[in-house]
């Protein structure tokens, strides 16, 4: 159990293009999905907090307009990269809080695969 | 200071080795702290949970929280070549809150 997936697992673009990436928790529902992104040889950096039906939560640095972020159902988050440039080239990872939490359940997050995107 | 420090090595160690792995962190509010393995290319794995101080083991690894001190480990034994990966700490205060996470130590285990 507690799987999540990412889509694209890896995808290139032209500068200026947007992207989006998926993440879904497969077997059980998420009220809150975090985005992270990692350089090489860095570790996760935090760039939202995403709680389905609200707006997403940016950590400091991180501009909301250029990474927008939906979470539209328990099950589902995407991350759009928007105007996307090279610098924007990294490893983005999404993680799954389930909601189970709420109720006593285990309240530690499950990742996804990762999407690797490439800004040419 | 950092709000958690983990040594990012690199840490080569024969197979069958014991391997120890240890994080520090500021914030006493953290009752939650997570071992992340993460290979290469590869999203973070889950391998231990532990809420609180103590210990918990879960076949060939052992996780322990000693909240006085501020300071976590990860024990693995009889270490294999399939355990190379770069081993993540995560604590975080608890619901929803964000998780804190380490650098990540690069452990490779030599066949």
């Amino acid at each position: 159990g507690a799987v999540v997936s990412q889509h694209p697992s890896r995808v290139i673009c032209k500068s200026g293009t947007s992207v989006k990436i998926e993440c879904r928790s497969l077997d059980f529902q998420a009220t809150t999905m975090f985005w992270y992104r990692q350089f090489p040889k860095q570790s996760l950096m935090l760039m939202a907090t995403s709680n389905e039906g609200s707006k997403a939560t940016y950590e400091q640095g991180v501009e909301k307009d250029k990474f927008l972020i939906n979470h539209a159902s328990l099950t589902l988050s995407t991350l759009t990269v928007t105007s996307a440039h090279p610098e924007d080239s990294s490893f983005y990872i999404c993680s799954a809080l389930p909601s189970s939490y709420l109720a006593g359940g285990t309240d530690t997050q499950y990742f996804g695969p990762g999407t690797r995107l490439t800004v040419l | 200071q950092k709000e958690v420090e983990q040594d990012p090595g690199p840490l080569s160690v024969p197979e069958g080795a014991i391997v120890s792995l240890n994080c520090t962190y500021s914030n006493s509010a953290f009752q939650y702290f997570m071992w992340y393995r993460q290979y290469s290319r590869k999203g973070p794995e889950l391998l231990m949970y532990t809420y609180s101080s103590g210990n918990k083991e879960d076949g060939r690894f052992t996780a322990q929280v000693d909240k006085s001190s501020k300071y976590i480990s990860l024990f693995i034994r009889d270490s294999q070549p399939s355990d190379s990966a770069t081993y993540l700490c995560a604590m975080g205060a608890g619901g929803s809150e964000k998780l804190v996470f380490g650098k990540g130590t690069k452990l490779t285990v030599n066949p």
